[in-house]
């Protein structure tokens, strides 16, 4: 089967880093995204991976390892605003997207 | 802004009274989605269309329909709304070729009663 695995909920602090995994079993791979989700909101697109290695945009950065079915979210300086929920999904051969359920992200002053 | 709308943002039913989702779209993307999302849960994808190919997941139930009349438009009918089916409706789009990320638009809330 299909499977995407990320930790239910994190606890950070402003202005710490913080880093979310996600490992997956997917029927084929055609690039792994992260997506935000703040409460009652729709998902926003952060980042795509599709070959290894870090993708750094601004205080956000993702990885990703092929080999090893992993991948991580990597958010730096945090602020009060990032207090959301990070999805984790693969493309698989059907280039569908395959959803983890969410790390829910809590910010503490 | 090219973007998804979706309309309304929330929407009350009762329970086994039909109701219709709607969904445009300015980004010209020929691939259109509809998920369902409960709370804490990921996106569970009802359906989807490339183009005007429709495309049925095998889970969805014969209680949602879709129908999309132009490259603009999409919307998702529930016939007989349940009580479980409260949740969040997303509309996404996609475009074919590069890297083609899904773009939701805000969704809709829906509530049964």
């Amino acid at each position: 089967g299909q499977n995407i695995d990320q930790p239910t909920e994190m606890t950070a602090t402003e202005g710490a880093i913080v880093q979310i995994n996600c490992t997956y079993q997917t029927s084929g791979f055609n690039g792994l995204f992260w997506y935000q989700q703040h409460a009652g909101e729709a998902p926003t697109f952060l980042s795509y991976n599709v070959l290894d290695g870090l993708e750094e945009k601004g205080r956000f950065s993702s990885f990703l390892s092929r080999s090893k079915g992993y991948s991580y979210l990597l958010l730096k300086e945090l602020q009060m605003k990032d207090s959301a929920s990070y999805l984790c999904a693969v493309r698989d051969s059907n280039y569908q997207l395959i959803w983890g359920a969410g790390t829910k992200l809590i910010i503490k002053p | 802004d090219a973007m998804v709308i979706q309309n309304p943002r929330y929407q009350v039913t009762q329970f086994g009274k039909p109701v219709t989702l709607s969904c445009s779209q300015t980004l010209n993307h020929n691939v259109m989605y509809w998920y369902q999302q409960k709370s804490s849960q990921a996106p569970k994808l009802l359906f989807h269309y490339y183009d005007k190919d429709f495309n049925n997941e095998a889970d969805t139930p014969d209680n949602f329909q879709s129908r999309r009349p132009n490259t603009s438009f999409c919307f998702l009918d529930i016939r007989s709304p349940g009580l479980g089916d409260a949740a969040m409706y997303l509309c996404a789009t996609r475009a074919t070729g590069g890297r083609e990320t899904q773009y939701f638009g805000p969704g809709t809330r829906l509530l049964v009663l």
